[in-house]
């Protein structure tokens, strides 16, 4: 079956742009999630949506990132006013139950690479 | 927000030799622990999610083990193949639920 997709895969902004970046999570699966990794670190949480409910936008690190996921499926990341320190690889993850279920697995997609000008 | 840490950050191999790195992390309050093998340009692919202390995962060559009581996890790749050259994180979960990755080490299996 189809994994977890994300476009673009490559993303170059002139410092001052919005970008969108889309995520098409697995099929049913309840819960999707927003990493973004610098260069050099691991992954770091940004937000979670159940199903459309956005429940933890805890990560998102200013008012110019905003997230959606309007039906239950796909969603998108949007970064306004985009600045060098965005410059990322931003992950989408979706998995089949609710965050509590500690042990399920998170499906990634391949990434997004923004590099901000 | 737990403190992860993964070591060595890389590690250079020869192929056909066996090579293991350590994830440590906070050991009270500990939930699951996941593995992850990021091959670059590719998804992250899960490898183990462990629960238990004492637990022992394999997956083909390579393999993990879990001490909660002492907050580490190792995981083994057995006689390294150039395909195992990645970049594996782990993620111990929080209360709540959410991941919270190391920043890796970078395995690079040379011929």
């Amino acid at each position: 079956g189809a994994g977890v997709s994300q476009s673009p895969r490559y993303k170059v902004a002139k410092r001052g742009q919005d970008v969108a970046l889309r995520c098409d999570p697995i099929s049913g699966h309840v819960s999707l999630f927003w990493y973004q990794q610098a260069l050099g670190q691991g992954p770091e949480f940004l937000t979670y949506f159940q199903n459309e409910a956005q429940l933890d936008k805890s990560g998102l690190p200013s008012d110019r990132f905003f997230a959606e996921r309007p039906e239950g499926s796909v969603s998108t990341l949007k970064i306004q006013r985009t600045q060098q320190e965005d410059s990322a690889v931003y992950l989408c993850a979706s998995s089949l139950r609710g965050i509590d279920r500690v042990s399920d697995t998170q499906y990634f997609g391949p990434g997004t690479r923004l590099t901000v000008l | 927000i737990l403190n992860v840490e993964q070591s060595p950050q890389s590690l250079h191999v020869q192929e056909g030799d066996s090579t293991n790195f350590t994830c440590s992390f906070p050991s009270s309050n500990f939930y699951a622990l996941h593995w992850y093998r990021w091959e670059t340009a590719k998804s992250p692919e899960a490898l183990f999610v462990m629960t238990l202390n004492g637990d022992e995962k394999k997956k083909g060559r390579i393999s993990a083990t879990l001490n909660t009581k002492e907050g580490y996890s190792y995981l083994y790749i057995k006689g390294s193949q150039p395909e195992d050259s990645a970049t594996y994180l782990c993620a111990p979960t929080d209360s709540w639920g959410k991941f919270q990755f190391g920043a890796g080490t970078q395995v690079v299996v040379t011929p």
